[in-house]
């Protein structure tokens, strides 16, 4: 079956320092792969995503690489800000006829000044 | 603005009293689903539908019904609540023409049932 682990939090860091958010799956077939970032009060949001293996999504300065080998999909940061405090969630799709997104069960990111 | 839009934003309830989640988009994507988020659990999908008139169970679909009567509405309902069904809902859409498509999500529901 499909699933998603993802490191537990909550995780608190400094202003600039360096992020790592460790996410690993279990899929059938050629999943794409998602993180996804919640705001306090709001919903999800796509923050980036990769399709096939050695890919590399990126945006807002996060990025992270689809490890087949490893089946992997790490989200990093080199320097976060406190606007990157939020909820973030990896999340698979297993594109096996429908849309359905598989979720690991979150990592809370908080940043002090 | 490309948007999904969940009512109400909260709501308390008794056990056992029917109640309705609505969701509507507005960018006549085919793909809607509903889930729930609870603490140390993700989110886990209640149902799914491929497009109007056709819907299906996700992980979690005991306690809920769905209907898909027009493309961009897709509500969740609550028959007889329990407080297990205490939760923050999240209605999501996306096209069903590219699988791996990005999924817009409403800002959800939470829902506490007393």
């Amino acid at each position: 079956g499909n699933s998603v682990t993802q490191m537990e939090g909550p995780v608190t860091l400094s202003e600039e320092a360096f992020l790592t958010i460790n996410c690993t799956y279990t899929a059938t077939g050629y999943p794409s792969l998602f993180w996804y970032v919640q705001y306090p009060g709001e919903g999800l949001q796509l923050l980036l995503k990769a399709t096939k293996a050695d890919d590399k999504g990126s945006n807002k300065g996060f990025e992270a690489t689809y490890r087949k080998e490893t089946t992997s999909f790490h989200l990093e940061k080199g320097s976060v800000q406190v606007s990157d405090s939020a909820v973030y969630f990896c999340a698979l799709s297993d594109g096996a006829g429908a849309n359905n997104l598989f979720f690991g069960t979150g990592t809370r990111l908080t940043v002090i000044p | 603005e490309a948007q999904v839009t969940q009512n109400p934003r909260y709501l308390i309830t008794v056990t056992g009293k029917k109640l309705t989640v609505t969701c509507s988009q507005n960018m006549n994507h085919e793909y809607m689903s509903w889930y729930r988020q609870d603490p140390g659990l993700g989110l886990r999908q209640i149902y799914y539908s491929m497009n109007v008139e056709v819907t299906d169970k996700g992980d979690v679909p005991e306690g809920y019904k769905v209907s898909r009567k027009e493309k961009r509405n897709f509500p969740l309902i609550l028959e007889s609540p329990s407080p297990n069904q205490t939760s923050l809902y999240f209605c999501a859409s996306s096209s069903h023409r590219d699988l791996n498509t990005e999924a817009f999500f409403g800002q959800g529901t939470r829902l506490t049932v007393v």
